[in-house]
This record gives C-alpha cells, structure tokens and sequence, in this order.
C-alpha cells in the first residue's frame, strides 16, 4: 500500500507571496492532520481534517489554512508569507477515529527569502 | 495545554549499547504515546507507540515504558547498530487527533 505522499517536496517563495501545498492520505485514511516542523519549535500541530471538515485545530494565524476533498486528499494554504514561515511541512494521515495511529508523510519544505 | 518534555537532547552510544530517551508530560487525560523516528530528508516514522491501558510494549530490540502515576513514559533501544542513528521524538495525545511532540533527541550510534 502507498503511503503518504506530499507535493511539492520543495518551494521557495518570497515573502508577502501565498503557497499552497497539497497531501494524498494512505488509501483508505479518511484523516489528515498537518504539522509544521522547524529548528526552533519543533513539531507543532496545524490542523486536522476528517470528512471534508476542520475537526482539531492548533495555535497558528488565521494565515494558515487548509481544506479537505471528498477523496480526503488535502491541501493547506499558508497567505501573506514571512520569513519565519520557513520549514518543514508535514501531512500524517490515519484511518478515522481519534484513537488511530497517524503515519507522516516525507513532507514539503517551504524557504521564504 | 498539553506540555511534552524529552530527554536527552542528544545521545552517544557505542554500537551494541542500549539507549533509553525519557518523556515527561503534563495532561493526565493523555491516553496513546508513540514514538518516531525521523531520518535525514524524510518525515517522521513510526517505530512503536504503547496506549495507556499498557504498562510496557516490546518489538524486537525497541521497547516503550508507561508510568502513568508519575506521568513519564521511555524508548529503550537494545543493541544498538549504526541503522539505529537519526533523530527520535515522543508525542502525546489526549483528546481528539492532535498530537503534542516532544523537542527531540538526536542519537548517535558510533561503530
């Protein structure tokens, strides 16, 4: 079975610009949560979507946002970009419930100039 | 919130030795922990996770503690190969699908 795939692997982008990066769950993994990973903060929740809606949220700006389509795939949108935007986005999927385990896919890296 | 606090930083073993990394953790509600391991370049891997019903968990050379009174729970690696060297983080998760990782322990298996 496939695993958690995510494009692009890498983008960069200037600051004021907005991005979208986008998350193909395992086959048959109705959840999807994004986290941002960098040095300083390390692994911090953004978001979590099940069945086409946010279910779980984190402490981000309203800058940061995300959807979900009816095949669960996922997309986030980060708007009006900083500098400190840079890092590692990762997407992790799981099957459904709250008690499932949620495998990460290689994620996207975002550079902000 | 939930707070995650991991032990050591970084960690230097000889092949062969075994590692143990500690999490400390704040939410007494928090009920499944597991444990990744993230390589240079790639996202996160789980390696095992243990749920709060269960004291210890062993896979092979990996093992996962749970002290749920003391609110600490620790990876223990056996015989460690230089494959075992990348950098490893606990989480916790309580409520709902979000999950609280700790900052990270970067081991170092020398041959």
């Amino acid at each position: 079975k496939a695993g958690v795939t995510q494009t692009p692997r890498y983008l960069i982008k200037t600051r004021g610009q907005q991005v979208t990066l986008s998350c193909s769950p395992i086959s048959g993994h109705r959840s999807v949560s994004w986290y941002q990973q960098t040095p300083g903060q390390g692994l911090q929740f953004l978001f979590e979507y099940f069945s086409e809606t946010q279910r779980n949220k984190g402490n981000f700006p309203g800058r940061f946002s995300g959807r979900q389509f009816s095949n669960s795939r996922s997309e986030m949108n980060v708007s009006t970009l900083e500098l400190g935007d840079s890092a590692l986005y990762l997407c992790a999927s799981s099957l459904a419930g709250t008690q499932e385990t949620q495998y990460f896919g290689p994620g996207t890296r975002l550079l902000v100039l | 919130g939930e707070n995650v606090e991991q032990h050591p930083s970084t960690l230097s073993v000889q092949e062969g030795d075994s590692a143990v990394i500690k999490c400390t953790y704040s939410d007494s509600a928090s009920n499944y922990f597991p444990w990744y391991k993230q390589e240079l370049g790639k996202g996160p891997q789980l390696i095992i996770d243990i749920r709060s019903n269960v004291g210890e968990k062993k896979d092979q050379r990996i093992a996962v503690t749970l002290n749920k009174t003391a609110k600490h729970f620790s990876l223990h690696i056996t015989e460690t190969q230089p494959e075992d060297s990348a950098v490893y983080f606990c989480a916790v998760k309580a409520a709902g699908n979000k999950l609280t990782f700790g900052g990270g322990t970067r081991v170092l298996v020398k041959p």
